[in-house]
């Protein structure tokens, strides 16, 4: 069975001040490790996906990186906008994605 | 105006009755999923179709049912058989192996 293991469950940092999040995984044949962002009260929104060990992708303040057993999502100079609950999933097959219970980042000005 | 369309965005109903989500998506996707997130905690999968006229259970099925007749369209039912069905429900679609979107959800009051 495949199981997805988000760390720290909260993170409260302030403005300016750089972090990590982790995603821990187990999965027969990974096809795709992805990570989302959640605002309260909405559906996610996609920020990046990452198919094999050794790749990295960026967005703005957002870096993710993978190795064969979790992936980091490394925030710098996080601002309070970035403040949201921060999702991973993996794909194992037939489409169908486990999902961690998220990493919600709170930033304080 | 690409997009999925859930409604309605609140739903409140009396315990003991059948209950129909819609989902509606022109991303011309293939797959779609229904999700179910309860407080503090992740996605868990409720069903998925990967194509018109076929879906498959996911880790939470028990209590729900749904429909695949139309590529744009996948109605979640949420039965008097589900035991807590209080929840914020999210449908999704998405190509392959590749990323999902979703829609803005639906919060499902049951008293």
């Amino acid at each position: 069975e495949d199981q997805v293991t988000q760390s720290p469950e909260a993170l409260r940092l302030q403005e300016g001040e750089s972090s990590s999040l982790n995603c821990s995984y187990t999965v027969s044949g990974l096809r795709g490790l992805f990570w989302y962002r959640q605002d309260p009260g909405k559906g996610p929104e996609f920020l990046f996906t990452l198919y094999s060990a050794g790749e990295e992708k960026e967005k703005e303040r957002l870096k993710a990186t993978l190795t064969k057993k979790e992936s980091f999502l490394h925030i710098t100079a996080p601002k309070p906008e970035d403040s949201a609950t921060y999702l991973c999933a993996v794909q194992a097959g037939a489409g169908k994605s486990t999902f961690g219970d998220g990493t919600t980042l709170t930033v304080k000005p | 105006d690409g997009g999925i369309t859930q409604s309605p965005k609140y739903l409140f109903r009396k315990e003991g009755q059948n209950v129909t989500l819609s989902c509606e998506q022109n991303l011309n996707h293939d797959a779609m999923y229904w999700y179910r997130q309860d407080p503090g905690q992740g996605l868990r999968l409720i069903y998925y179709s990967q194509i018109v006229n076929d879906f498959q259970k996911g880790d939470i099925a028990e209590g729900y049912s749904v429909s695949r007749e139309k590529k744009e369209s996948f109605p979640l039912t949420v039965t008097s058989a589900q035991k807590n069905p209080t929840a914020f429900y999210l449908c999704a679609t998405g190509e392959g192996n590749y990323e999902q979107y979703f829609g803005p959800g639906t919060r499902l009051t049951v008293t």
